[in-house]
């Protein structure tokens, strides 16, 4: 079983919609919660860390539910530089384990 | 600062061939980690060290070999390649594990043919 899983898409969307990815990790004693942005052939990103009492940076909002073990992210009127593939990343004490991403296409 | 640099940026191999991926950072950040990413996969991680001298296995360490002699080098060899070993490789470092944002080099495609 996977440390941690997303559906890979592609969420293909309309400029100024509003999107909102999941991810489930297994192991219940993860300690550290991330999302990461990675742009086709490029090195990822850090687009925010997540926190149990959720958090928001701009248009982007990332919630945590330990009780259900699954993280989210919700971007909300997306822009066509949002189109990227955002990875779900997950931290057990020191090893990271990356979610094999979703795609967001953000179309005009 | 130039952040993690990471070299060669392409390699090319035969099968049974040797090499070492060159990694670098200028941030003092005491972890320092290598992934390897395939199509259609995440990440995996296949070695990491939480400071000089230490290092440890990820998930898939089995073919490659690291050490940490310095803060701020942390090479990836390669003993023998195989063509399963084709993939991009990406270089990571923070400052520490936790909460931290880690920082990607640039990563080296590498293909064995």
């Amino acid at each position: 079983r996977k440390e941690v899983e997303q559906d890979p898409g592609p969420f293909n969307v309309p400029e100024g919609a509003t999107v909102a990815f999941n991810c489930t990790y297994s192991n219940s004693a993860s300690q550290s919660f991330f999302w990461y942005r990675q742009d086709c052939r490029k090195e990822p990103k850090l687009l925010m860390s997540v926190y149990s009492s959720g958090n928001e940076d701009g248009r982007f909002t990332a919630q945590l539910n330990r009780a259900s073990q699954y993280i989210s992210l919700l971007i909300r009127d997306s822009k066509l530089s949002d189109s990227a593939t955002y990875l779900c990343v997950v931290n057990e004490f020191n090893k990271f384990y990356f979610g094999s991403g979703t795609k967001l296409n953000v179309k005009p | 600062n130039a952040g993690v640099t990471q070299t060669p940026k392409f390699q090319v191999l035969k099968t049974g061939q040797s090499m070492t991926l060159q990694c670098a950072q200028d941030m003092n950040h005491e972890y320092m980690s290598w992934y390897r990413q395939d199509p259609g996969m995440g990440l995996r991680l296949i070695h990491y060290s939480v400071g000089a001298g230490i290092t440890d296995q990820g998930e898939v360490p089995n073919g490659y070999n690291v050490s940490r002699s310095t803060t701020e080098d942390f090479p990836l060899r390669l003993l023998s390649a195989a063509p399963s070993q084709t993939s991009v490789y990406f270089c990571a470092s923070s400052t520490g594990t936790g909460a931290y944002e880690q920082y990607f080099g640039p990563g080296t495609r590498l293909t064995v043919t």
